[in-house]
């Protein structure tokens, strides 16, 4: 029952260098989100996705663009990173119906120097 | 849209004492809340929820109370233990796209020995 996974767990990354964040969730759920937590803050929302097919942005999407490959999995990609975005990376699915709830992976903590 | 804010507050409470963590949310048309933890190094969990119909619900050591009228929300702990430590999260969805799953201020809960 491994529920919303997310790799890798840890990456340093360099000034300008690209990456791709993994995450899969294997609960048959239609919606997947990806959020940002900074040091001492809330989370952030950065884009969803409602359905397999559509994306939408968050409260900050500025230097990330996301593929929802199929209805597991949903990618995050920073095209030239930035220290910025020294951060800590959550991808979370979203049950819905009467008791709607959102799963989170682990999270990846992300350091751009 | 939703008005959360992002910066956590601190609560610090003896162990064996009773939590009090409150929320306040700008939308007024929402109809479903949930409470979330987040331990160190973890995505947030869910915990407890609560539909506008109602104006508390109890789970185990944890109560939540709804006051629609000035739109305040309040999770309370019972008997707070070392293992309570966490960021607690509430969350009520976005009105205007009810895919978007924005988070209130979360509340880091410190419990002291």
């Amino acid at each position: 029952n491994a529920g919303v996974t997310q790799t890798p767990k840890f990456q340093v990354l360099k000034t300008g260098q690209s990456m791709t964040l993994q995450c899969a969730q294997d609960m048959n759920h239609n919606s997947m989100y990806w959020y940002r937590q900074d040091p001492g803050m809330g989370l952030r929302l950065i884009y969803y996705s409602a359905s397999e097919g559509t994306t939408d942005k968050g409260e900050v999407p500025n230097g990330y663009n996301v593929s929802r490959l199929n209805k597991r999995e949903f990618s995050l990609r920073l095209e030239s990173a930035a220290p910025s975005q020294t951060s800590v990376y959550f991808c979370a699915s979203r049950l819905t119906g009467p008791n709607e709830k959102l799963f989170f992976g682990s999270g990846t903590q992300l350091s751009v120097l | 849209g939703e008005s959360v804010g992002l910066h956590l507050p601190t609560l610090s409470v003896q162990e064996g004492d009773n939590s009090i963590i409150n929320c306040a949310y700008s939308n007024s048309a929402s109809d479903y809340f949930i409470w979330y933890k987040q331990e160190s190094g973890k995505g947030p969990q869910f915990i407890i929820d609560i539909r506008s119909n109602m104006d508390k619900r109890q789970g185990q050591r944890v109560t939540v109370l709804l006051n629609k009228t000035v739109k305040h929300l309040s999770l309370q702990i019972a008997a707070t233990q070392p293992g309570d430590s966490a960021v607690y999260f509430c969350a009520p969805p976005c009105l205007y796209n009810f895919n978007k799953f924005y988070f209130g201020s979360g509340t880091k809960l410190n419990v002291k020995p």
